[in-house]
């Protein structure tokens, strides 16, 4: 049981240049989520999924693109990377919906892709 | 919508003295409340979570939080620290209700360091 598998692991882009970050779950779990971690300010959201074919912005969307065409994979897209950019990013999935009474509310994370823009 | 503030973001402490990592929430609904782990250069592992019941949770490592409703809080406390455990250690909610319900929001993390 892979988990939460993200590829690559390490990148390096030059301004300007584009790319797909790739999250794939085998957990048949609903929720997905990228964020990006940068030193002192935690994870922040960048996008999520509650579901195949459904996409929401999260707290920080600007410069990203998503897509959730499979249930099992969540790609996260740079159109145009910026050195603003250059950060750790994680994908998580979840279960699904969270209501009073649930118990599997945890969510799982990939190992994280370095990704440096020049 | 939620939000998580951890009100240290270093803690320097010696190992197997006892350690407190503080988190305050804010949210005008009902929420779930984790802690997670970050070991360099890895990614995130749970330590605990709070759901319902008892306010005192414990997760794995002798880790235990508290859940303090009237306080909006959920703080982390270790008895007795080792090396092992210097980490990254992030709080997180999950809000059950309204527009943003199943975001898992975190807060900026705390670096726990022991010091041998």
């Amino acid at each position: 049981n892979a988990g939460v598998t993200q590829t690559p692991k390490f990148r390096v882009l030059k301004t300007g240049q584009s790319m797909t970050l790739l999250c794939a779950q085998d957990m048949n779990h609903e929720y997905m989520y990228w964020y990006r971690q940068d030193p002192g300010m935690g994870l922040r959201l960048i996008h999520y999924s509650v579901g195949e074919g459904t996409t929401a912005k999260g707290e920080v969307p600007d410069g990203y693109n998503v897509s959730r065409l499979k249930k099992q994979n969540f790609l996260l897209g740079l159109e145009s990377a910026a050195p603003s950019q250059t950060s750790v990013y994680f994908c998580a999935s979840r279960i699904g919906r969270t209501w009073a009474g649930s118990r599997n509310t945890e969510a799982f994370f990939g190992q994280g892709t370095r990704l440096t823009v020049v | 919508a939620q939000s998580v503030t951890q009100l240290d973001s270093q803690v320097p402490v010696f190992e197997e003295a006892p350690v407190e990592l503080r988190c305050n929430y804010s949210s005008s609904v009902s929420v779930y409340l984790f802690w997670y782990v970050q070991y360099p250069n890895q990614g995130l592992q749970l330590l605990l979570k709070y759901l319902s019941g008892s306010t005192l949770v414990k997760g794995i490592n002798g880790f235990e939080a508290e859940f303090n409703k009237s306080q909006t809080s959920f703080h982390l406390r270790k008895p007795s620290v080792h090396i092992s455990d210097t980490a990254e250690y992030f709080c997180a909610v999950i809000s059950l209700y309204g527009g943003s319900q199943g975001n898992l929001i975190f807060g900026k993390g705390t670096k726990l360091s022991v010091k041998p």
